[in-house]
């Protein structure tokens, strides 16, 4: 079984499109996250859900909205892509913020 | 800001080899410290956890240290094989919930 799924696993699309990303958790956890690996594999949190409230929104350009419809699940819309917004998006999830989190396999997004 | 280092960027070594790799961290007001692997290609899969309170932490041929005066860990390997060959990520836990990574060591252990 799947702990933490995400889907697109990969999204080629060009400039000025928006496009979401979803990610789904079985494990009942009630923190979920969504990070950014870019090109040179450093990894960034944007923004983290508890139980469906926003906790951390780090500085991301408000093209990026996440969505909780539930605690289950955390969505990624992202409005007029821009080439730089190429990268790995990973989502994990956690029971709280102090425990272990564990990470869905990543999207890939290319940006033409 | 809390900012991470991980020492090497890049490991080579051959197969049974022990090895150690170092993190550290600049701000000591952490919750915890947790080491991840990412495979090429893959998601991240957390190996250890340590809570700012202990020391270490064991997992089979891993082992992590924390010291969180001095705002350092280490993951010692023992008898390296090829298939820990992946690129291992310090991450920790501060105020607010932020997990703040490092660049990562990328490990080849050759057969």
């Amino acid at each position: 079984d799947t702990a933490v799924s995400q889907t697109p696993k990969y999204l080629v699309t060009q400039m000025g499109n928006d496009k979401s990303i979803k990610c789904e958790q079985n494990l009942g956890h009630d923190t979920m996250y969504w990070y950014k690996q870019d090109s040179k594999k450093f990894l960034k949190i944007m923004f983290s859900y508890n139980n469906k409230e926003l906790i951390i929104n780090e500085t991301v350009p408000n093209r990026f909205s996440p969505k909780s419809p539930d605690k289950a699940h955390l969505n990624l819309h992202i409005n007029s892509l821009e080439l730089g917004d190429s990268a790995v998006y990973f989502c994990a999830s956690s029971q709280t913020f102090q425990e272990t989190q564990y990470f869905g396999p990543g999207t890939r997004l290319l940006v033409l | 800001k809390q900012e991470v280092t991980q020492i090497p960027a890049a490991l080579s070594v051959p197969e049974g080899e022990n090895l150690v790799l170092n993190c550290s961290f600049t701000d000591s007001a952490i919750y915890n410290l947790q080491w991840f692997r990412q495979d090429p290609g893959k998601g991240l899969t957390s190996l250890l956890l340590i809570q700012s309170s202990q020391r270490e932490q064991t997992s089979g041929r891993l082992n992590a240290s924390l010291d969180k005066s001095s705002g350092r860990s280490t993951l010692y390997i023992a008898a390296s094989q090829p298939g820990d060959s992946a690129t291992y990520l310090c991450a920790v836990i501060t105020s607010g919930s932020r997990l703040t990574f490092g660049e990562g060591t990328q490990l080849t252990v050759n057969p």
